[in-house]
């Protein structure tokens, strides 16, 4: 039973290009959320979606960052124009959020680097 | 608004020793609480959950018990191995709420020597 997946782990872009993230969730799951951790920091929760539905995006920046959770395929966080302050780990978690027990699983993540 | 906040590491222990990570937390209404464990260069992994007050959870020989008078979630483990090094997150999820989303500490990375 395959659990979270992220592609790709490592992702090295140059300032100005964009990054693309990908989040297969658990099977089962129909619930994903992004977090974003930056060196020495604990997580930050970016967006969390559902199939075609974004259900809070609350700690998403307004510019340059998307995420989308299509009907078929992968999650997929998306960071136009990169800079070197978007250098981090973003990990991806599913759940099946039935409500009272929020417990999520997560990916290896994916560590981006901007030279 | 809700927040965790956790112990600063590094906590540096020798082999056998009692563990204890301070977490407390401040939130509206009735969070579930949680322990995530990090080994290095990979993801976080739920060690263990409580869902409500005086919930002790427990997994591989580590305990916590949600204390909703202290506002607390103190993480436990009675004799240390080398294998327990990694960074140890506490959370928060305000479930009750529509969005679900985990509210995480800074971690506090551990070490344990021989």
């Amino acid at each position: 039973n395959a659990g979270v997946m992220q592609n790709p782990r490592h992702l090295v872009r140059r300032r100005g290009q964009e990054a693309r993230l990908r989040c297969s969730p658990m099977k089962g799951h129909s619930h994903v959320y992004w977090y974003r951790q930056l060196p020495e920091e604990g997580l930050k929760f970016m967006v969390y979606l559902q199939k075609e539905n974004i259900i809070d995006e609350s700690g998403m920046p307004k510019e340059r960052f998307s995420a989308e959770f299509p009907k078929e395929g992968p999650s997929i966080l998306r960071i136009q124009q990169v800079v070197r302050g978007d250098s981090a780990a973003y990990f991806c978690a599913s759940s099946n959020a039935v409500q009272g027990n929020n417990e999520q699983y997560f990916g290896p993540g994916t560590r981006l680097t901007v030279t | 608004g809700n927040s965790v906040t956790q112990m600063e590491g590094p906590v540096t222990l020798s082999e056998e020793a009692f563990l204890t990570i301070n977490c407390t937390y401040t939130a509206t209404g009735y969070p579930s609480l949680f322990w995530y464990v990090q080994y290095p260069g990979e993801g976080l992994q739920l060690l263990l959950k409580a869902t409500k007050a005086d919930d002790k959870g427990s997994n591989k020989g580590f305990e916590a018990t949600y204390r909703k008078e202290t506002t607390s979630f103190h993480l436990e483990k009675g004799s240390v191995q080398v294998s327990d090094s990694a960074v140890y997150f506490c959370a928060l999820s305000d479930s009750g709420g529509s969005q679900g989303n985990l509210i995480f500490g800074k971690g506090t990375k551990l070490s344990v020597k021989p």
